[in-house]
């Protein structure tokens, strides 16, 4: 168990709507990212949070938005769905920002699929 | 060209088998290197860690690093059907984000 907890596991919605995926870091770690993982593309990094502040942005889509509140923990919004969003979205932390490299701890996952 | 190119698999060999996991970058900046496992419906979790070029060791474990070749590889001796799993390389300049290659599938048949 790497401390990082991610809901909801598995969500299942239409194309168009609108989906919030939520991830608590790992007790102490300041920082949060967020990935996307699919078959063809890989771990993809989308955006990276430190202490409530956005500190690194990836590939992310406009229909994307992410936020980290006062407790650390983050919502990563995903509005106007499209079939190709299905993918793995994953939330990791670490206690540094990206102003250092260190080990990131991932949690499970949430699955998403678009119909 | 991609950043961090990973021979894309599935890879499967029999338990006891030495199995050699690759991978190429472009980007010279690079100065961190990692292996990540990841098992099924699971996230992806640190195995490795090396910042020099060389080798480092961790039980049956070995990572190596080329920096002037720009390749990175993960051995694993003596491999057994618990190692079976994605297997990641990630690797980062000071100070920044870490790049993933695609992973590549292992499978170790008992």
């Amino acid at each position: 168990d790497s401390g990082v907890t991610q809901t909801p596991k598995h969500l299942i919605t239409a194309t168009g709507q609108r989906v919030t995926l939520r991830c608590s870091p790992r007790s102490g770690d300041l920082s949060v990212y967020w990935y996307q993982q699919s078959l063809d593309q890989g771990l993809q990094f989308l955006i990276q949070y430190y202490n409530g502040e956005e500190r690194a942005k990836g590939n992310i889509l406009e229909r994307f938005s992410a936020q980290q509140f006062p407790d650390l923990h983050s919502e990563l919004n995903l509005s106007s769905l499209e079939l190709g969003d299905s993918a793995l979205y994953f939330c990791a932390s670490s206690v540094r920002d990206s102003r250092s490299t260190g080990e990131l701890f991932f949690g499970e996952g949430s699955r998403l699929t678009v119909l | 060209q991609k950043e961090v190119e990973q021979d894309p698999g599935p890879l499967s060999v029999p338990e006891g088998a030495i199995v050699s996991l690759n991978c190429t970058y472009s980007n010279s900046a690079f100065q961190y290197f990692m292996w990540y496992r990841q098992y099924s419906r699971k996230g992806p979790e640190l195995l490795m860690y090396t910042y020099s070029s060389g080798n480092k060791e961790d039980g049956r474990f070995t990572a190596q690093v080329d920096k002037s070749s720009k390749y990175i590889s993960l051995f694993i001796r003596d491999s057994q059907p618990s190692d079976s799993a994605t297997y990641l390389c990630a690797m980062s300049p000071p100070n920044s984000k870490l790049t993933f290659g695609k992973g590549i599938t292992l499978s170790v048949r008992p």
